[in-house]
C-alpha cells in the first residue's frame, strides 16, 4: 500500500527556517518524482514545487511565490522528500502536502504528470 | 503562467441531480489536466487525469472532457458523499496550476 507521510510542521517565526519531511513507503521511491504543494487556510490548492527522479537529472521546478526561498531534495535511501523553507513569510503559513508524480508520455517524450497519491499534510504556521 | 477558471464557484444541488463544472485553460494545454476532490479537513484525492481517465477506484458516475482550453467534469447522478470541493489542474507546463475550486453544496 502506497504511503506519504509529513512531518516537520508547526509553529515558526519569521525568517526562521523550517524542514518540512515527506516519508514514503509502499513502492519504489526512486522511481518517481515527488511534489509538494499547499493550502493555506480557507483558499485554494496551490503547486510549491517538484522534483524529479534521479534517472531524470534529479532536478527541481518550483513556482514563483517559493522560489529562492524554498528548497526541495530527495534521499532515496530513505525514501524521503524534504522541503526546507529557508525563510519563511506570514503567507507561507499553510497545510503542506506531498505528493506522489506519475511518468507519461507525450508524443513518445516522458514528461512528469498528474498527482496520484497524496499524504494528509501537515500544518505549517509562519507568526512572530 | 496558465491561469485556470473553473465555474461555478459554488453549485447548489441535490441527490440525484447531474452536475457539471468548467473549467478554462488561459492558453492550450492539449489534454493535461486532472481533477481533484476535497472534503474538509482532508487532503485532495484524484478523479481524472488526463482529461478524461477515470483514476481506479473512483465512482463511473465521474468523467471528464475537453481538450486544448476547455474542459468539464460532469458528475451523472450526485450522491451525497459527492458534496464536497472540487479542483482542476494543469501540468502541461511549470509552474503548474490550479483552478480556484468550485464547491458542491446541499441545495
Amino acid at each position: 500500500e502506497v504511503q506519504l507521510v509529513e512531518s516537520g510542521g508547526g509553529l515558526v517565526q519569521p525568517g526562521r527556517s523550517l524542514r518540512l519531511s515527506c516519508t514514503a513507503s509502499g513502492f519504489a521511491f526512486g522511481d518517481y518524482a515527488m511534489s509538494w504543494l499547499r493550502q493555506a487556510p480557507g483558499k485554494g490548492l496551490e503547486w510549491v514545487g517538484l522534483i524529479r527522479s534521479k534517472t531524470y537529472g534529479g532536478t527541481t521546478e518550483y513556482a514563483a511565490s517559493v522560489k529562492g526561498r524554498f528548497t526541495i531534495s530527495r534521499d532515496d535511501s530513505k525514501s524521503i522528500a524534504y522541503l526546507q523553507m529557508i525563510s519563511p513569510k506570514t503567507e507561507d503559513t499553510a497545510v503542506y502536502y506531498c505528493t506522489r508524480v506519475v511518468l507519461v508520455y507525450d508524443s513518445g517524450s516522458p514528461k512528469w504528470g498528474n498527482f496520484d497519491y497524496w499524504g494528509q499534510g501537515t500544518l505549517v504556521t509562519v507568526s512572530s | 503562467d496558465i491561469q485556470m477558471t473553473q465555474s461555478p464557484s459554488t453549485l447548489s444541488a441535490s441527490v440525484g441531480d447531474r452536475v457539471t463544472i468548467t473549467c478554462r485553460a488561459s492558453q492550450g494545454i492539449s489534454s493535461w489536466l486532472a481533477w481533484c476532490q476535497q472534503k474538509p479537513g482532508k487532503a485532495p484525492q484524484i478523479l481524472i487525469y488526463k482529461a478524461s481517465t477515470l483514476e481506479s477506484g473512483v465512482p463511473s458516475r465521474f468523467s471528464g472532457s475537453g481538450s486544448g482550453t476547455e474542459f468539464t467534469l460532469t458528475i451523472s447522478s450526485l450522491q451525497p458523499d459527492d458534496f464536497a470541493t472540487y479542483y482542476c489542474q494543469q501540468y502541461n507546463s511549470y509552474p503548474w496550476t490550479f483552478g480556484q475550486g468550485t464547491k458542491v453544496e446541499v441545495k
